[in-house]
């Protein structure tokens, strides 16, 4: 099976800090995903990657970056934390960019930034 | 850009009786549908998917869903709802390699 590793389950961070959060995943995947969950906002995807140093923007990166210096980890940084940045955050990773497979989550880790 | 559209942010069922949670899609070319469920504080599992092939696509915990072309339509459905049941439950379609989900489903199972 697929195993997709968020470094945190809970994390609270103050405002201004600079936070990171680590992802890995053990299946040789290509893409991998960052989506922050908000209720009754669904998914939103914030960056996703392709390969090793590549990124592109989803359709909320303000405030984001990240990082894929190896295959098997993605992760994401706020670069000076917000509290409108509290909320849930998910990881994921699917095969290939043509496979059209299904993507594989994270167990999530919820932010809080005070 | 493809949509997903899940009717109903909220669904509650009595335990036993037939779930069914809707999802339309919006896309030009053939789909790649997905249902996820979501218990608290949790990721996304994935429920079934559909590619390809027969259109009454069964999944894990006896969920079913049947992809319908005329209708743009992809909904889920269990005969019997069990207290187990109630989580969050999402709709996804790709296209290339982006995921699109809907806004989600939350069920709620009443003893």
């Amino acid at each position: 099976d697929v195993k997709v590793t968020q470094s945190s389950r809970y994390l609270v961070k103050r405002t201004g800090e600079k936070v990171f959060l680590e992802c890995v995943q053990d299946m040789d995947h290509e893409n991998m995903f960052w989506y922050r969950q908000d209720p009754g906002l669904g998914l939103r995807l914030i960056y996703f990657s392709y390969d090793v140093k590549m990124k592109e923007k989803g359709d909320i990166p303000e405030g984001y970056s990240v990082s894929r210096e190896k295959k098997e980890r993605f992760s994401l940084i706020l670069e000076s934390a917000s509290t409108n940045q509290t909320s849930m955050y998910l990881c994921a990773s699917s095969l290939t960019r043509t496979a059209n497979t299904e993507a594989f989550f994270g167990q999530g880790t919820r932010l809080t930034v005070v | 850009a493809q949509s997903v559209t899940q009717l109903g942010s909220h669904v509650s069922v009595s335990e036993g009786a037939l779930v069914l949670l809707r999802c339309n899609y919006s896309s030009s070319v053939p789909p790649y549908l997905f249902w996820y469920v979501q218990y608290p504080n949790q990721g996304l599992q994935l429920l079934l998917k559909y590619t390809t092939g027969a259109t009454l696509v069964k999944g894990i915990n006896g969920f079913e869903a049947e992809f319908k072309k005329s209708e743009t339509s992809f909904h889920l459905t269990k005969p019997s709802a069990h207290m187990s049941d109630a989580a969050e439950y999402f709709c996804a379609v790709i296209d290339g390699n982006q995921f699109y989900f809907g806004t989600g489903t939350s069920l709620t199972v009443i003893p």
